[in-house]
């Protein structure tokens, strides 16, 4: 059971639009801790996707963008394509467990 | 460019002990925290342990207080998890991934190595 709760799985066809949910709650991202998110494509290390919420490092297409309110945060995906199948996972740091916590994880499948 | 090379992982039978280490290069070491992440085989990823840029900070997952320790020699850019007390649980692909500050609390890993293996089995 993480402490950030994603769906285990999203999915859309090329060119569309997704979206990937990140629930946590006031001793994470609701305490105001940014929220980060990372790409993990098949057999290889988590890449940063977005970091401090909606930012994109370089290289990172703008078709990833993040977003926060709250005690939630989105990933979207615009004009999907098929190298975007991968697992993705959000991440926060929690006060309560003085520690960085993940979300489970959700697996992008492009149709 | 960034690198950051695990090693030390394998075969370990459940109560004994392993030490990870991670070579950092590419970037100036005692600058930035750094951190070991975990990912059990088919599973998703979970934070095991960070140390701040000058070993003055030190966090655990609770799973593991008590039986790992992470350390760091700024003068070697290395980064070291000694894993005590293994159990069946702890059996995980192990990443070391640089901190994007100085400290650990409200960070993000913008570089990650490739991970070493530890199986904990008999």
């Amino acid at each position: 059971q993480s402490v950030l709760t994603q769906p285990p799985s999203v999915s859309g066809a090329p060119g569309q639009r997704v979206t990937i949910s990140c629930t946590g709650s006031s001793s994470n991202i609701g305490a105001n801790y940014d929220v980060h998110w990372y790409q993990q494509l098949p057999g290889t290390a988590p890449k940063l996707l977005i970091y401090g919420n909606s930012n994109r490092p370089s290289g990172v297409p703008d078709r990833f963008s993040g977003s926060k309110s709250g005690t939630s945060a989105s990933l979207a995906i615009t004009g999907l394509q098929a190298e975007d199948e991968a697992d993705y996972y959000c991440q926060s740091y929690d006060i309560s467990l003085s520690g960085s916590v993940f979300g489970g994880g959700t697996k992008l499948t492009v149709l | 460019e960034v690198q950051l090379v695990e090693s030390g992982g394998g075969l370990v039978q459940p109560g004994r002990s392993l030490r990870l280490s991670c070579a950092a290069s590419g970037f100036t070491f005692d600058d930035y925290a750094m951190h070991w992440v975990r990912q059990a085989p088919g599973k998703g990823l979970e934070w095991v342990s960070g140390i701040s840029w000058n070993s003055g900070s030190i966090g655990y997952v609770d799973s593991v207080k008590g039986r790992f320790t992470i350390s760091r020699d700024n003068a070697k850019n290395s980064l070291y998890l000694q894993m005590n007390s293994l159990r069946a649980e702890d059996m995980a692909l192990y990443y070391c991934a640089k901190g994007s500050g100085t400290i650990i609390d409200n960070y993000y890993f913008d570089y990650w190595g490739q991970g070493t293996l530890v199986t904990v089995s008999s």
